[in-house]
């Protein structure tokens, strides 16, 4: 069965940068794109990104342009998301997600708390 | 970029009543090639990562009951819950997946 498993929580000071990882499991890696979505607490989901990771082809939300890189292991399977020159304002829940065969997000990983603290 | 704004922010339904979530997007989201509105509903519950339920704005995800339908076309669209469930009890988010980014709506809590 298709699973996407994320790291564990972080705590990073203003200013840092975080690397989230999303390991993958139960299907072929390259097949499907690899989208990030962000939650902060009582509020709603927010799409981040995209990665083709065959290509490697990214497309990112505008207003994380230059803060977000997404790239890629495909020896292991796994995606990541760098989000630099982190704010208070970042604290959030951070998902991965894999889309389905028609670009909807069909699989998620268990979410990944991020919190960004002084 | 295409912005989706879903009404209400918020609604309680009784048991057994219909629940009615619109979503509407910025400019269409219909591709004239294949005639597919590529629009998505999902529903969130506490403590968990969304589940997809409906793909081209009215198919059902498999396993997902017959009382939740989307319909709409273009820039307008709405999930209708027929018949509401205690365990329908979630935030309700639209998507856009027609391009680059793939903006959500701001949700929909449905509560009884």
């Amino acid at each position: 069965q298709v699973q996407l498993v994320q790291s564990g929580a972080e705590v990073k000071k203003p200013g840092a940068s975080v690397k989230v990882s999303c390991k993958t499991s139960g299907y072929t890696f390259t097949n499907y794109d690899i989208n990030w979505v962000r939650q902060a607490t009582g509020q709603g989901l927010e799409w981040m990104a995209r990665m083709n990771p065959n290509s490697g082809e990214t497309g990112y939300a505008q207003k994380f342009q230059g803060r977000v890189t997404m790239t890629r292991d495909t020896s292991i399977s796994t995606a990541y998301m760098e989000l630099s020159s982190l704010r208070s304002e970042d604290t959030a829940v951070y998902y991965c997600g894999r889309d389905s065969e028609i670009a909807t997000i069909k699989y998620w990983g268990q979410g990944t708390p991020v919190t960004v603290s002084s | 970029d295409i912005v989706v704004t879903q009404s209400p922010d918020s609604l309680a339904v009784s048991l057994g009543e219909r629940a009615t979530i619109n979503c509407k997007s910025s400019q269409s989201v219909l591709y004239s090639s294949n005639n597919k509105n590529y629009l998505a509903w999902y529903q969130q519950k506490p403590g968990q990562p969304p589940k997809l339920l409906i793909y081209w704005a009215s198919t059902r995800e498999s396993g997902v009951p017959d009382r939740f339908s989307g319909s709409g076309s273009g820039t307008d669209f709405t999930l209708t819950i027929s018949s509401l469930q205690a365990e329908d009890v979630a935030v309700y988010y639209c998507q856009q997946y027609y391009n680059t980014p793939r903006a959500f709506g701001q949700g929909t809590k449905v509560e009884i």
